[in-house]
């Protein structure tokens, strides 16, 4: 167990709706990851928040939000969604101090777009 | 830019002989590098990482991997697979600039009796 909650763990929508996903860091760590795992595009980075503020974008698509509240909490969400958004959805999270970051990855929320 | 890549999308090794993952990295900075296994249905943990210590690391269930700055490689290695050690295996690399990981495409070691 790394102590980096989410949830849903599975969550099955239709084209169009839109849905928000939870992730709770460990007790500590200021930064939270959001990755994309899909069969085409393999492990990719979406976002990156530390205490509450955006630091690095990655291939996020503009229909896909996130923010961390001031629990350190954070949710991605995504909207409009198409077949193509069907994947594991990832948070890590890292106390990013110092000269490395070691990140504690969740174990996944995996979207089903119908 | 950063980029990973893993030669060998499948390896099949039997119980007992040396696993060899490879992972070669591209980065125009001094890198921070891991190696990362998922097993089916998981999330992913963490193996070993390098980050500009001894370029021999050594990690969990007894992997180890060598930081080669000439070969830009960091391969994965154990002497003697378990069968437990069946799974998906990710080489990642990030900096002290770029935190967040960028990941080789996997390699799925399987495990032969």
């Amino acid at each position: 167990d790394s102590g980096v909650t989410q949830t849903p763990k599975h969550l099955i929508t239709a084209t169009g709706q839109r849905v928000t996903l939870r992730c709770s860091p460990r007790s500590g760590d200021l930064s939270v990851y959001w990755y994309q795992q899909s069969l085409d595009q393999g492990l990719q980075f979406l976002i990156h928040y530390y205490n509450g503020e955006e630091r690095a974008k990655g291939n996020i698509l503009e229909r896909f939000s996130a923010q961390q509240f001031p629990d350190l909490h954070s949710e991605l969400n995504l909207s409009s969604l198409e077949l193509g958004d069907s994947a594991l959805y990832f948070c890590a999270s890292s106390v990013d101090r110092g000269s490395y970051n070691e990140q504690f990855f969740g174990p996944g929320t995996r979207l089903t777009v119908l | 830019a950063q980029s990973v890549t893993q030669l060998g999308s499948h390896v099949s090794v039997s119980e007992g002989a040396l696993v060899l993952l490879r992972c070669n990295y591209s980065s125009s900075v001094p890198p921070y590098l891991f190696w990362y296994v998922q097993y089916p249905n998981q999330g992913l943990q963490l193996l070993l990482k390098y980050t500009s210590a001894a370029t021999l690391v050594k990690g969990i269930n007894g992997f180890e991997a060598e930081f080669k700055k000439s070969e830009t490689s960091f391969h994965l290695t154990k002497p003697s697979a378990h069968m437990s050690d069946a799974a998906e295996y990710f080489c990642a690399v990030s900096d002290e600039g770029r935190r967040a990981l960028t990941f080789g495409s996997g390699t799925r070691l399987q495990v032969q009796p």
